[in-house]
């Protein structure tokens, strides 16, 4: 079993809208969790932190459910700079990487 | 956050040749890490370059395809030994995550396509 499951999507989503990500991770005893994002040939950048009290970043709302084992990513009034790939990210003895979600935001 | 310069950003090899990727940290880290990201997969860590020691490797990875320098704390290199056209793939740095919470940061990464 992968230690880290996404929805590959693609997603495609016309501008203004509200998409969600979700990704579940298979040890229980993860530590760390995180949301990147991956343009196309691009290296991963940090896009954000994920807490168990929840965290928002502007338009981005992170969400974590230890209970099961699933992280979220909601992102509000999709741009059209928002299209890239999103990596989920949990850690244990090293970082897990999902295979990512593609988003992209149409006009 | 640390600054990671990659290089080179991409190259294009013949099979059976080796290419070396250099790693520059603008801080002393303890630890660097090397990823591989093949085409439509996710980030797989090859091994982790320990300053004054040999490098770990992940299952899978071994140093004579792979071998590794780290000779001080803001330098690495990662060398793909006798390429293939299965290496083609992003090749990435990074430094970072050795405490709860605290993020990994990548390098540019080099894009290798092994004819």
């Amino acid at each position: 079993r992968k230690e880290v499951e996404q929805d590959p999507g693609p997603f495609n989503v016309p501008e203004g809208a509200t998409v969600a990500f979700n990704c579940t991770y298979s040890n229980s005893a993860s530590q760390s969790f995180f949301w990147y994002r991956q343009d196309c040939r691009k290296e991963p950048k940090l896009l954000m932190s994920v807490y168990s009290s929840g965290n928002e970043d502007g338009r981005f709302t992170a969400q974590l459910n230890r209970a099961s084992q699933y992280i979220s990513l909601l992102i509000r009034d999709s741009k059209l700079s928002d299209s890239a790939t999103y990596l989920c990210v949990v850690t244990g003895n090293q970082f897990y990487f999902g295979t990512g979600t593609s988003l992209t935001v149409i006009p | 956050s640390a600054v990671i310069s990659q290089k080179p950003s991409r190259d294009i090899c013949q099979r059976g040749t080796s290419l070396t990727i250099q790693c520059q940290v603008d801080s002393q880290v303890t630890m660097m890490f090397w990823y591989r990201q093949q085409p439509g997969q996710s980030l797989t860590l090859i091994a982790t370059a320990n300053q004054g020691s040999e490098a770990t490797y992940e299952s899978g990875f071994v140093i004579d395809k792979f071998p590794i320098s780290r000779p001080n704390l803001t330098f690495s290199t990662l060398t793909v030994s006798n390429m293939s056209p299965e290496d083609s793939s992003i090749y990435l740095c990074s430094v970072g995550g050795q405490a709860t919470n605290e993020k990994l940061f990548f390098g540019s990464g080099t894009q290798l396509s092994v004819l």
